[in-house]
């Protein structure tokens, strides 16, 4: 079965550290990634995509990601959190360019960021 | 450009009672999605539709909730009647055939009391 699997539902980092969300999936076929991101009471907004092309995937407002197929991972980096990136954050898969859009996401972690 | 409009923001029912949720897509926009995310999970989806026709919708539970979009363009999705568990955000999403990616509206929060 296709899944997604964020490591820690709760991560909680200093203003000014690295910020480090885990992502792994499990797939059969190569895999199109996205990290998204929630604020309170808000959509889901896209932070950045891997579809094939450089591993290393920089998004906005300074996150980045690297897609490691050996390990079957997709973590979200930020090197210096600020209080404006305390959301909650979802990782997604898609399946191939025939299923584009329709995702299958983990169930989140919350980023909180303490001054 | 416009992004995804949905409506109401939020919602408030009793068990047993109906409900309708409304989405208008970004303009030009061919698939159209409807997930449901209940609090502290991820979106699952629902329904998805190319154009005005159904393409998957092996999620949606059709003893109670029902969707369409008979224009192609906006959709309705509709729950009746509403149980305890319905309570979550449905959330609408839109995708050119140019994107990889869906874009999503802020949802409407549904409360089933």
């Amino acid at each position: 079965a296709q899944s997604v699997t964020q490591l820690g539902s709760h991560v909680s980092v200093s203003e000014g550290a690295l910020v480090l969300l885990r992502c792994n999936y499990s797939s059969s076929v190569p895999p199109y990634l996205f990290w998204y991101v929630q604020y309170p009471n808000q959509g889901l907004q896209l932070l950045l995509k891997y579809t094939s092309a450089a591993t290393l995937v920089k998004g906005i407002n300074g996150f980045e990601a690297e897609f490691k197929k050996s390990e079957t991972s997709f973590h979200l980096t930020k090197p210096s959190a600020h209080m404006s990136d305390a959301a909650e954050y979802f990782c997604a898969v898609t399946w191939g360019n025939t299923n584009a859009g329709k995702s299958t996401f983990g169930d989140g972690t919350t980023l909180t960021v303490k001054p | 450009e416009a992004g995804v409009a949905q409506s109401p923001r939020y919602k408030i029912i009793e068990k047993r009672q109906s409900v309708a949720f409304w989405c208008n897509p970004i303009s030009g926009h061919a698939t159209l999605y409807w997930y449901q995310q209940i609090l502290g999970q991820g979106p699952k989806l629902l329904i998805q539709f190319q154009n005005n026709g159904v393409v998957d919708d092996s999620q949606l539970p059709k003893d109670r909730f029902s969707a369409e979009r008979l224009k192609g363009v906006d959709s309705t999705l509709k729950i009746q009647p509403a149980k305890l568990e319905d309570s979550a955000v449905y959330l609408c999403a839109s995708r050119s055939t140019a994107n990889t990616e869906a874009f999503f509206g802020q949802g409407t929060r549904l409360t089933v009391v």
